[in-house]
Order: structure tokens, then sequence, then C-alpha cells
């Protein structure tokens, strides 16, 4: 059974930046999908897609995040990244990364699978 | 961006009861729509996507429908473990964006 996992610091300073890893066990990261993805969540409040991790092409992003966030792949260690730069308070969330499944229409989108969630604080 | 507004923002019921849930979208989104369940300090749980598909799992008491820009998740006969709140995403188009969410609380 596929399971997603999220690593990295839980305290981050302002000004620095965030590296979280996620890792895929059960299945490979090239298998059965194309568009790993990260979503936060800010304490209290709703869910925001950050950006999908595209292996046929190029990474999509929130534009909201774009000029901060990267994300990457590492296919030899079944696992792919999420970068955020030049952090301020407003990024301290829940970050879950998860897999979307496609629909009917091949659509991708409708996240299944869902690692625990890592929380991340971004204070001095 | 397509905005994905909630309805309404606390949905008050009793166990046993009928709850309505209503996700309206800015631009039609073609069936493209999920709906997911959280409950605190746990990750979102799919109930739907393609707008109307059952999420693996999901009991027969969850139904959704809709299509365009107008969509409905129910719950038929409200249980215990159904207060949460839910969640309808959109990915028809980037960025792939959530509603506010509809607090589902036991009345």
């Amino acid at each position: 059974q596929l399971q997603l996992q999220e690593s990295g610091p839980g305290l981050v300073k302002p000004s620095e930046t965030l590296s979280l890893t996620c890792s895929v066990s059960g299945g490979s990261i090239r298998s059965g999908t194309d568009y790993w993805g990260w979503v936060r969540q800010s304490p209290g409040k709703g869910l925001e897609w950050i950006g999908s991790l595209y292996f046929g092409g190029s990474p999509y992003y929130n534009p909201s995040l774009r000029s901060r966030v990267t994300i990457s792949g590492d296919t030899s260690k079944n696992q792919f990244s999420l970068k955020l730069t030049s952090l301020t308070a407003a990024d301290t969330a829940v970050y879950y990364c998860a897999r979307p499944q496609p629909d009917s229409s091949g659509y991708y989108g409708a996240f299944d699978i869902w690692g625990r969630g890592t929380m991340v604080t971004v204070s001095s | 961006e397509i905005v994905m507004t909630q309805s309404p923002a606390t949905l008050s019921v009793s166990p046993g009861e009928r709850a309505t849930l209503s996700c309206r979208a800015s631009q039609p989104l073609n069936s493209h729509l999920a709906w997911y369940q959280q409950k605190p300090g746990r990750a979102p749980r799919l109930l739907f996507y393609g707008a109307s598909t059952r999420a693996t799992g999901i009991p027969a008491r969850f139904s959704a429908s809709g299509s365009g820009t107008e969509f409905t998740l129910t719950i038929g006969s409200l249980q215990s473990e159904d207060f949460a709140v839910y969640y309808c995403q959109q990915y028809h188009a980037w960025p792939w964006t959530f509603g506010q969410g509809t607090k589902v609380e036991n009345k």
C-alpha cells in the first residue's frame, strides 16, 4: 500500500529557506501518477495547494508562491522535495505531501493519498 | 485563478439528519471537482472525485452531484463520525484551488 511521509525541520527562522522531503513507500514515484503535490494548511485555516511535480515537464506552482518555491523529484531515492525561500510567519503551517489520482476523463488532481503532515513554524 | 466558494461556513446538524453542503466555482469545471473530509489533527480524506465518483471505502450515505459551477455534497443520515470540516477542490485549471470549508457540527 502506497504511503507518504514528510520530513524536515519543525522550526525555521524568518528569511531562511524551508526544505521538506516526501518519502514514498509501497510504490514507485514514477508509476501511477506524474503530479505528486504539496499542500499546506495554516493554523485554523483552509487548504492551499503549493505546487505539483510533473515528470513529463516543468513543475506547476501556485502563482502566489511561484517566486519562492521549488519542487523536485529524486527517483533514485523514491522521494520528492519542497523548497520555500524567504520565509515569514505567514508560512507557518502544516505541510502535506499528497498523490493525485486521475478521474474518468484522465484529469489528475484529486488527492487520494496523503502524508500525515509536518508542522512548520517560522519564528526567530 | 478559479475561486471556490463553499456554503454554509458552518452547518449544525443532529445525528441521523441529512446534511447538504454546497460548493460554487467562479468558472465551469467540467466535473473536475473533488470533495474531502478533514478531522482535527488529521490529513484530508478524499470522498469524491470527478464531481460524483465515490472514492474507495466511502460509505454510501455520502453522495455528491453537480457540474459546471454548482456542486453539492450530501450526507444522507449523519453519523457521529461525520462531524468534520468538508472541503471542495477544483483541478480543472492551474492553480488547483480549494474552497474555504464547511464545518459540520453537532446541533
